[in-house]
């Protein structure tokens, strides 16, 4: 089974400023997905950022990246230019490619608060 | 825009009563799924259905049932409720093939 680990409960970011959120997971396949959500008081868990395990490239959207070492089994967000409106909890999770399982397995999550 | 819309946003049951969380979808998404959130915890898979009258159970169907009669709508069924069911309840919605996944806003449930 798939393990998604997020070791840090909280972070805090100065406004501007940029900050990296960890994630490590587990698997024993090599083609899956990579997610993180954004989850605000509002509930409404929003897509940040997909990561495709066959693509080498990082992704990006934005003020947002990640650096994906698929070896180490890594995938940490990094948010740059930090806005007080980043301030949400923020979920790293994994998905198989094959259609047949195509649940989402969730990390435990880390809040972020932005300081003015 | 999908919507994946759940019919409550808190909600306080008893201890021992039966429950029905409900979930309906506007985008003929073939997949639902219904997670729990608890804090330190995550978001914890309960139940997921890839097609109506079809279900699949999560890591932690223990206490839960569900319903899928209707393509677009997604219930979960506390047979009876416990304290330790309170938590946060998240539906989502995905269609079939890679695409991504359309949560609702979350019930709040409390039993008492």
């Amino acid at each position: 089974a798939q393990t998604v680990t997020q070791s840090q409960p909280e972070m805090s970011v100065q406004e501007a400023e940029t900050v990296t959120l960890s994630c490590t997971y587990d698997t024993s396949e090599s083609d899956y997905y990579l997610f993180w959500y954004k989850q605000p008081p509002s509930r409404q868990m929003i897509l940040v950022i997909r990561q495709e395990a066959y693509k080498q490239q990082n992704a990006t959207e934005n003020r947002f990246s990640v650096n994906f070492q698929k070896a180490a089994k890594s995938f940490s967000l990094k948010i740059s230019d930090s806005q007080l409106g980043d301030a949400a909890m923020y979920f790293c999770a994994y998905r198989s490619r094959t259609g047949a399982n195509s649940k989402l397995t969730f990390g435990k999550g880390i809040t972020l608060s932005v300081r003015p | 825009d999908v919507k994946v819309t759940q019919s409550s946003r808190y909600l306080v049951k008893r201890t021992g009563e039966k429950v029905f969380l409900e979930c309906v979808q506007d985008m003929d998404h073939e997949n639902m799924f219904w997670y729990r959130q608890d804090p330190g915890l995550g978001l914890r898979l309960i139940y997921f259905s890839y097609d109506v009258k079809m279900k699949e159970k999560g890591d932690i169907p223990e206490g839960y049932s569900v319903s899928r009669e209707k393509k677009e709508r997604f219930s979960l069924i506390l047979e009876s409720a416990s304290t330790n069911q309170t938590s946060m309840y998240l539906c989502a919605s995905k269609p079939g093939g890679n695409y991504g996944y359309t949560f609702g806003s979350g019930t709040r449930l409390t039993v008492v």
